[in-house]
């Protein structure tokens, strides 16, 4: 079965750090530019992050660059997100999604509280 | 940065009825721009690439067209399945979503 699946979240104090995952199942991760796409509470899509396929661009918008870096490990076909200084707006579901034309296949996401 | 913008934000309708929604990006991003449906606690889903391209999968009565900065997406014939809210998204540069619009019933 063709799937992402992210895991890692969780509930975190601000200032503190935390990796997502995002583990594919029946496609390859190195083939693809991939993305992480951020929900807030009763919100709109923001794209967080990206990656191209061949791995060596990364891109961010300005609400995360700096705290916000993008990742894979092609043996274990696995996407990542690693998060620093977090703060109470990063609270949000997290998706990741592959780039094919448009993002044609997302996660189911991982819920992510940033709380003191 | 580009900008979206989609209107309505709301949008009552009935099943039958045809549906237009608007998107407008803030300068040209030529045709690189997809729209997604999204039902509550579930991922987005991809509809139409390419400002017109329907997916593989996607119902026909959902079209899209636009180029430049002006988009619209319309569904022929509303159906039950279809109340949800629809993003557009330009993927020009480099990525980013409209604020959204919800479809809910009349």
């Amino acid at each position: 079965q063709v799937q992402l699946v992210e895991s890692g979240g969780g509930v975190v104090q601000p200032g503190r750090s935390l990796r997502l995952s995002c583990t594919a199942s029946g496609l390859t991760l190195r083939m693809f530019a991939m993305h992480w796409v951020r929900q807030a509470p009763g919100k709109g899509l923001e794209w967080v992050a990206f990656i191209s396929d061949d791995g060596i661009n990364q891109n961010y918008p300005d609400s995360v660059k700096g705290r916000f870096t993008i990742s894979r490990d092609t043996s274990r076909n696995t996407l990542y997100l690693q998060m620093n200084s977090l703060r109470v707006e990063d609270t949000a579901v997290y998706y990741c999604a592959r780039e094919a034309g448009a993002f044609d296949m997302w996660g189911q996401g991982t819920v992510l509280t940033v709380s003191s | 940065d580009i900008q979206m913008t989609q209107s309505p934000s709301t949008l009552s309708a009935s099943v039958g009825d045809r549906v237009t929604i608007t998107c407008r990006a803030s300068q040209s991003i030529f045709r690189w721009l997809a729209w997604y449906q999204q039902k509550p606690g579930k991922a987005p889903k991809l509809l139409i690439y390419k400002a017109s391209i329907l997916e593989s999968g996607v119902p026909s009565r959902f079209s899209g067209s636009g180029s430049g900065t002006e988009f619209t997406l319309t569904i022929s014939s509303l159906q039950p399945d279809d109340f949800a809210t629809y993003y557009c998204q330009q993927y020009n540069n480099p990525f980013t979503f409209g604020p959204g619009t919800k479809v809910d019933i009349k």
